[in-house]
């Protein structure tokens, strides 16, 4: 199975920092990765797709990048909706499976 | 609006089975391929079965920790994927989501999910 690794776990930011979070793959995905967002009681919602592309209605102030096996998703500039936990996924090989999440906290 | 909404979650007992709903609209089924992801308590997301579209002859893939016990099925005439669960284990007390994969050529991310459906396992 491809592992993926997410840091870090926790991230304490301010509204308007600058904020990365890494997903790490054991092995190449190519660029079958997407992140997306989970707030509290609620259902995962897709921001970046394919590593890089923005989903549709997704402010832009979200981007990915990578390939291979290192990806990044990068909030430009905190705002108080990103809150919330992000999880990175591949679409590569099955299983499919899940980074472990990085909760994003009020610092 | 596309829309996913999962039934059928409950209290079972360890050893038991349920039978999950996921009823679909706004879309036509038989052109989407459907996953099953699930997330217990506190803890992330678990991938656990797919369905392949009609194209692809809704052919079916499963996580080690669920094949030969759950069983992902489909009715495209009744907007409706299922999933049905054998021989539940305590530790799979979780929120259940059925989610739809992308046909936008080239991708392959969960367009779209449902609110989720509460399994709990319990003596």
């Amino acid at each position: 199975d491809i592992q993926m690794t997410q840091s870090p776990s926790t991230l304490s930011a301010s509204v308007g920092d600058r904020v990365t979070i890494t997903c790490r793959a054991s092995q190449s995905i190519n660029s079958l990765l997407t992140w997306y967002q989970q707030k509290p009681g609620k259902a995962p919602k897709v921001l970046i797709y394919k590593a890089s592309n923005l989903e549709s209605g997704v402010p832009s102030r979200f981007s990915g990048s990578g390939s291979g096996t290192e990806f990044t998703l990068t909030i430009s500039s905190l705002q108080p909706d990103d809150f919330a936990t992000y999880y990175c996924q591949q679409h590569e090989t099955y299983p499919l499976t899940f980074g472990g999440g990085t909760k994003v906290e009020v610092q | 609006e596309v829309q996913l909404v999962e039934s059928g979650g409950g209290l079972v007992q360890p050893g038991g089975s349920l039978r999950l709903s996921c009823a679909t609209s706004g879309f036509v089924l038989s052109d989407y391929y459907i996953d099953w992801v699930r997330q217990a308590p506190g803890m992330g997301l678990e991938w656990l079965a797919r369905t392949r579209n009609k194209a692809n002859g809704y052919s079916t893939e499963y996580a080690a920790s669920v094949k030969g016990r759950f069983t992902i099925s489909r009715d495209d005439s009744r907007s409706s994927v299922y999933l049905q669960m054998n021989s539940l284990k305590t530790e799979e007390t979780a929120i259940y989501y059925c989610s739809r994969r992308s046909e936008i050529s080239g991708t392959y991310h969960f367009d779209h999910w449902g609110q989720g459906t509460v399994v709990t396992v319990s003596s």
